[in-house]
């Protein structure tokens, strides 16, 4: 079974403030996804990449920041958080050639 | 505008009944639809999925429609238990196969 950690599970800040979320996945998947899910919205991508260094960008991408260190790491950087952005965070990875994307437990944030 | 339309936003079920969960959506690239179910405090997870090649497919209690002229599918629980409750959410995914479109989720409940 793929395995993909995010941490923290939970964040507060306030408005203005700086957040960084992160992703690991140990499972040689090539595609990280960082999603939103809201009430009423279901799930939005933010960004992705497809492998250390690239970053493509989402549907929902204003706000929001990230980067791929490594293939395991990607991250998604809030750099003046606002109320809007009070949302349950999700990051997945796939591997090429298949289609199954594999999530974390999420990141709940809490904008101030 | 919402690219992939799901109904019901949420659905109560008696055990043992019969669950029938609907999408809908406009772009004719899409090709492939699949399933995520989401407990509480989890991420989605895929549940069952479907090529535009094919109108059925089954996995146990569960089976997922397709129907290309009207560009519609449809998941279909018999014998719904309570362990089912959960969130699904339908998805699609383009030919260039690089990123999911989610629908807005169905909370469902099955009462014993």
């Amino acid at each position: 079974e793929a395995a993909v950690t995010q941490s923290p599970r939970n964040k507060v800040t306030v408005t203005g403030g700086n957040v960084t979320l992160s992703c690991r996945q140990t499972n040689s998947h090539n595609y990280m996804y960082w999603y939103r899910q809201d009430t009423g919205h279901g799930l939005r991508l933010i960004h992705y990449s497809y492998g250390a260094g690239n970053l493509q960008i989402g549907d929902v991408p204003d706000g929001y920041k990230a980067t791929r260190t490594t293939q395991e790491d990607f991250f998604l950087l809030l750099e003046l958080a606002s109320p809007s952005q009070t949302s349950l965070y999700f990051c997945a990875s796939r591997v090429t050639g298949q289609d199954t994307q594999y999530f974390g437990p999420g990141t709940r944030l809490l904008v101030l | 505008q919402q690219q992939v339309r799901q109904s019901p936003q949420s659905l109560t079920v008696w055990e043992g009944g019969t669950t029938v969960l609907t999408c809908s959506y406009e772009d004719s690239t899409f090709n492939y639809f699949p399933w995520y179910q989401q407990f509480p405090g989890e991420g989605p997870a895929l549940l069952i999925s479907i090529l535009s090649v094919s109108d059925k497919k089954e996995d146990g209690r569960f089976t997922t429609f397709f129907n290309k002229r009207e560009k519609k599918l449809s998941l279909h629980i018999i014998d719904s238990q309570p362990g089912d409750s959960a969130t699904y959410f339908c998805a699609a995914m383009g030919s260039s196969g690089n990123k999911l479109i989610f629908g807005i989720g169905t909370l469902l409940s099955v009462k014993p």
